[in-house]
């Protein structure tokens, strides 16, 4: 499986600021994902970032809030953009190493507070 | 639209014990995964348990089993021999055989009593 290590693990933030999350894994994969997991909630999918082209987003969820970059195989950010305190989740990121659910691996998560 | 429900927001069971935990979820397709992942404090979501859907034969992983009934669309998690390191949100997901998105239950609380 693959090891992920997230930054920053947890901030907290002025509303109407910015915060990026790096996502960085420690061998080379195709796919990652992004979730969000609102207090008390269960984790949804924000976006699935393939490197080399343009993330793919889900609904309710936009590319002006929640740009993703995927320079290459092994990183990807997530930014959060012009804060609220809604916007006050976990976000972590996955990668698939293989299909069938049995390589999946998750990263430990960013606690973000907007104040 | 996939959907999983966990019914049980928060279980206890003391040292040693069995516990289960409910799982149902709602799918048209006919070929998926399901899966029981655990999160502890660390918030790092480990993955307990798998199962196939075409697989009549509920899968076991040491104290964890499940017991998986397609036609009632129902996946339940049961952990013998509970141990302190257990405590944990327990969540039940869902994922198409073709697809790579989670569908993920609003999660069980569990904590285990010395």
């Amino acid at each position: 499986s693959a090891v992920i290590s997230q930054k920053p693990s947890r901030d907290i933030c002025q509303r109407g600021t910015s915060l990026t999350i790096q996502c960085q894994v420690d061998s080379q994969v195709t796919m990652m994902f992004w979730y969000r997991q609102q207090p008390g909630q269960s984790l949804t999918l924000i976006a699935t970032a393939n490197q080399g082209s343009e993330a793919t987003y889900e609904s309710g969820f936009v590319i002006d809030k929640f740009p993703i970059s995927r320079p290459n195989l092994t990183f990807s950010t997530l930014t959060v953009s012009n804060m609220s305190p809604e916007d006050s989740s976990i976000y972590l990121c996955s990668v698939e190493i293989a299909r069938g659910g049995y390589g999946y691996t998750f990263g430990s998560g960013t606690r973000l507070t907007v104040v | 639209a996939q959907t999983v429900t966990q019914s049980q927001p928060e279980m206890s069971v003391q040292e040693a014990e069995t516990v289960t935990l409910s799982c149902t979820y709602d799918t048209s397709e006919n070929n998926y995964y399901l899966f029981w992942y655990k999160q502890p404090p660390s918030r790092q979501m480990i993955l307990v348990i798998r199962q196939e859907a075409y697989k009549q034969q509920n899968a076991t992983e040491n104290r964890f089993s499940v017991n998986f009934q397609k036609a009632a669309k129902s996946f339940s998690l049961k952990i013998s021999d509970s141990q302190l390191g257990d405590t944990a949100m327990y969540f039940c997901a869902f994922m198409k055989q073709s697809g790579n998105q989670f569908y993920f239950g609003t999660g069980t609380s569990l904590t285990v009593i010395p």
